[in-house]
């Protein structure tokens, strides 16, 4: 079956330092979302990728989805204590169903 | 902003017990979820509904699980027989469309099983 994995596990970094999240599919995706839960809170969404080689970008934030649709990575710039969290990756491989990464705990130090 | 609500937030039970948790979607949105994490762990999909019916489901959703959408406004998932290791958040998420459409989550329901 379709799985959905997300490395790092783990992410410490400095506050201003730079860092990127990887996740990659076991199958092709028809698409990728990406969704950040605080803790003690619910993923919240953060962006939808739907084509090959697709790249998109929120302030601080870049979203890609590989050119095969089977792998994507979110790289966040001048990293702020705001970005802690918990960074997941889901992938829409068939109909009506997500899988999710495991997830990249990100902890900021100022 | 429309939001995803979801009731009760916590809900302690014997295992062997029934629990319903309960989930009001956004109103246009046709497509509806359940979700589950384990504490520490990721999401995990357990089931999608649309048009009151199910249209997919993981190996976690098994014959103890049911979901109804009793009324116009609200989303059921059953569990009849608790067992322990179903202590977890559940997360209720719709969405206009299926497949690739945002999904928007609900703030979840912290089920203990003791």
């Amino acid at each position: 079956g379709q799985q959905v994995m997300q490395i790092p596990q783990y992410q410490h970094v400095q506050e201003g330092e730079d860092f990127t999240t990887y996740c990659n599919s076991s199958t092709t995706l028809s698409n990728i979302q990406w969704y950040k839960q605080r803790p003690g809170g619910h993923p919240v969404f953060l962006i939808q990728l739907v084509k090959s080689g697709e790249v998109k970008k929120q302030k601080r934030l870049t979203f890609q989805f590989g050119e095969a649709k089977k792998n994507s990575s979110l790289h966040i710039t001048a990293t702020q204590t705001t970005d802690v969290g918990t960074y997941f990756c889901a992938g829409a491989g068939s109909w009506g169903k997500f899988q999710f990464g495991a997830g990249t705990q990100v902890v900021v130090t100022p | 902003e429309p939001e995803v609500t979801q009731t009760p937030s916590h809900q302690v039970t014997q295992m062997g017990q029934e629990v319903i948790l309960r989930c009001v979607p956004i109103s246009n949105h046709l497509y509806f979820y359940w979700y589950r994490q384990i504490l520490g762990q990721k999401v995990e999909f357990l089931v999608s509904f649309y048009n009151n019916e199910i249209s997919e489901k993981s190996e976690i959703f098994d014959d103890q699980f049911s979901v109804e959408r009793p009324d116009g406004s609200n989303f059921t998932l059953k569990i009849r027989s608790t067992k322990l290791e179903d202590s977890a958040m559940y997360f209720c998420a719709s969405s206009v469309r299926q497949g690739g459409e945002t999904q928007y989550f609900g703030p979840g329901t912290r089920l203990l099983v003791l």
